[in-house]
C-alpha cells in the first residue's frame, strides 16, 4: 500500500513562477526521496532528505522535511517548460527497505 | 555513483509466453531488491522483495506464480512475468539500496516497458 498522499495531483503554472508540491507520510520514516518522472520514461532522482535533516537544497530545488507533521515539500523555483513531469515522494521506513510511493504529482510548465 | 541495469529497456511479446526482465547492481552487491509496477497516469506499486538465497516476498494481490522472482547472485534479480496477457502490459522497475548501516539510498533501474498484444 502507498504510504500517504501528494498535493496537489496536478498543477499548471507559467514558466517562470515557482511550483511547490506537498507530500504526507503515515509511519515514522529513515528518509524520503523526490523523484521525477518524464511520461513514459524512468525515474531521475531528485534529492533524498533523512530523517534527522530538515531542509536542503540543490540548484532551483528545495525540500524541507517536517517529521511531527509527517510531510514533506518540494518547491521548485523559476519553473522552465522542461520541468513538466510528474513528481514522486518516496519514503523508507528502515535501511535497506523497500521504497514506498506517494500517488504523484503532475506538473505543468506553460511557456 | 552506483549504478542498477534492467534489461531489456522494452519488450512486446504475444499473449500466453513469458517474458523475463533482469535487473543488475553493476557495481555494489545487492542482498535484496525490490520490484515495481507502474500503470499508465498511476504511481509506483510495490510488487515484491527479492531476497538473494531466498524466497521473494510478495505484496497483497500479487500472483506469485505469475510473476516469478529469481534472486540468484548478489547482484543479479529477475522477474518472469508467466502466461503474459495484455492485462500485464505495464512498466516494471526495479530497485537497489547501497550504503552502510541506517545511511542508505534506493536506486533503480531505468525501467521495462512491457506490451503483451
Amino acid at each position: 500500500s502507498q504510504q500517504g498522499e501528494e498535493d496537489p495531483q496536478a498543477l499548471s503554472i507559467q514558466e517562470g513562477e515557482n511550483a511547490t508540491m506537498n507530500c504526507s507520510y503515515k509511519t515514522s520514516i529513515n528518509n524520503l526521496q523526490w523523484y521525477r518522472q518524464n511520461s513514459g520514461r524512468g525515474l531521475v532522482h531528485l534529492i533524498l532528505i533523512r530523517s534527522n535533516e530538515r531542509e536542503k537544497h540543490s540548484g532551483r530545488l528545495r525540500v524541507t522535511l517536517d517529521t511531527s507533521k509527517k510531510s514533506s515539500s518540494l518547491l521548485i523555483t523559476a519553473s522552465r517548460a522542461a520541468d513538466t513531469a510528474s513528481y514522486f515522494c518516496a519514503t523508507t521506513k528502515t535501511s535497506y527497505d523497500k521504497v514506498i510511493f506517494g500517488p504523484g504529482t503532475s506538473l505543468s510548465v506553460i511557456p | 555513483g552506483a549504478v542498477v541495469s534492467q534489461h531489456p529497456s522494452w519488450v512486446i511479446c504475444k499473449s500466453g509466453t513469458s517474458v523475463k526482465i533482469e535487473c543488475r547492481s553493476l557495481d555494489f552487491q545487492a542482498t535484496t531488491m525490490f520490484w515495481y509496477r507502474q500503470f499508465p497516469k498511476q504511481s509506483l506499486m510495490l510488487m515484491a522483495t527479492s531476497n538473494e538465497g531466498s524466497k521473494a516476498t510478495y505484496e497483497q494481490g500479487v500472483e506469485k506464480d505469475k510473476f516469478l522472482i529469481n534472486h540468484a547472485s548478489l547482484t543479479l534479480s529477475t522477474l518472469t512475468v508467466t502466461s503474459a496477457h495484455p492485462e500485464d502490459s505495464s512498466f516494471y522497475i526495479c530497485s537497489a539500496e547501497l550504503g552502510s548501516h541506517s545511511n542508505t539510498e534506493a536506486f533503480f533501474g531505468q525501467g521495462t516497458r512491457l506490451t503483451v498484444v
